[in-house]
C-alpha cells in the first residue's frame, strides 16, 4: 500500500500569512493527488485535483505542486475561512486510495 | 442537483454489525464510483472502499478485508456499507462520496453528510 506522510501535523498562523503543506508519497504516484479541506461538522471539499489544478469556485491564493512523491499545497495569503484541516488524497494505485494524515491550521 | 442522503446514526454493541445505506439523486446512479470514507472522533479521514454500481465489483483496503461488505441496489440507487464484528476502534463518521479521483475540471466532489456509528458495551 502506499503511505502518505503529511506535515506538519499542525500550525499556527495569522491573517495574511503564507503557508505552505507537505505529502510526501511512499512511493511514485504521478500526479494523482487531491487536496480536501475540512471545516469543524462539516463534510470534506475538494480544493485541488491532479496535484496542482484548482478546482472550480476555489480562490486563486490556494495552489498545489508537485509530482512524483513529494506534493504541496500553499495558500498565499491566510484569509479567516481558511483555518480548517487539510489532507492530501493520492488515487494512484488502483482502487485503493489513502489519505494523508491531515494539517490543522489555527490561528495564531 | 446531486444529492447523497445517508441513513441515521447507530448505536452498537461490541462484536455487532452495521449497515449504512446512502441514496444517490440527482445523477445516473450507475454512472459513478461511490467511495466510504470514515473519521473517528478528532481523527482524519480515513478511506475504507469503493464500490462501482454499475457492475456492484468492489475494492477494499486491506485493513478492513474480511469485515466490510459494500453493496448496492440499483433499484433504489442506494449503496451500502456493512461493517462486521465492530469494536469501540469503529466508533466513527461513515460517509459515502463521489468524485474524489476526478482528474478533470468541472467533476464535482459530493458526500453524504455522514452517519455516526457508536460501539459501546
Amino acid at each position: 500500500d502506499i503511505q502518505m506522510t503529511q506535515s506538519p501535523s499542525a500550525m499556527s498562523a495569522s491573517v495574511g500569512d503564507r503557508i505552505t503543506i507537505t505529502c510526501r508519497a511512499s512511493q511514485g504516484i504521478s500526479n494523482y493527488l487531491a487536496w480536501f479541506q475540512q471545516k469543524p461538522g462539516k463534510v470534506p471539499k475538494r480544493l485541488i485535483f491532479a496535484a496542482s489544478r484548482l478546482h472550480s469556485g476555489v480562490p486563486s491564493r490556494f495552489s498545489g505542486s508537485g509530482s512524483g512523491t513529494e506534493f504541496s499545497l500553499t495558500i498565499s495569503s491566510l484569509q479567516p475561512e481558511d483555518f480548517a484541516t487539510y489532507y492530501c488524497l493520492q488515487h494512484s494505485t488502483y482502487a485503493l486510495l489513502t489519505f494523508g494524515g491531515g494539517t490543522k491550521v489555527e490561528i495564531k | 442537483q446531486v444529492q447523497l442522503v445517508q441513513s441515521g446514526a447507530e448505536v452498537k454493541k461490541p462484536g455487532a454489525s452495521v449497515k449504512v445505506s446512502c441514496k444517490a439523486s440527482g445523477y445516473t446512479f450507475t454512472g459513478h464510483f461511490l467511495h466510504w470514507v470514515r473519521q473517528a472522533p478528532g481523527q482524519g479521514l480515513e478511506w475504507m472502499g469503493r464500490i462501482n454500481p454499475n457492475s456492484g465489483g468492489s475494492n477494499y483496503e486491506q485493513k478492513f478485508q474480511g469485515r466490510v461488505t459494500m453493496t448496492r441496489d440499483t433499484s433504489i440507487s442506494t449503496a451500502y456499507m456493512e461493517l462486521s464484528r465492530l469494536t469501540s476502534d469503529d466508533t466513527a463518521v461513515y460517509y459515502c462520496a463521489r468524485g474524489l479521483t476526478a482528474m478533470t475540471l468541472g467533476e464535482e466532489d459530493y458526500w453524504g453528510q455522514g452517519t455516526l456509528v457508536s460501539v459501546s458495551s
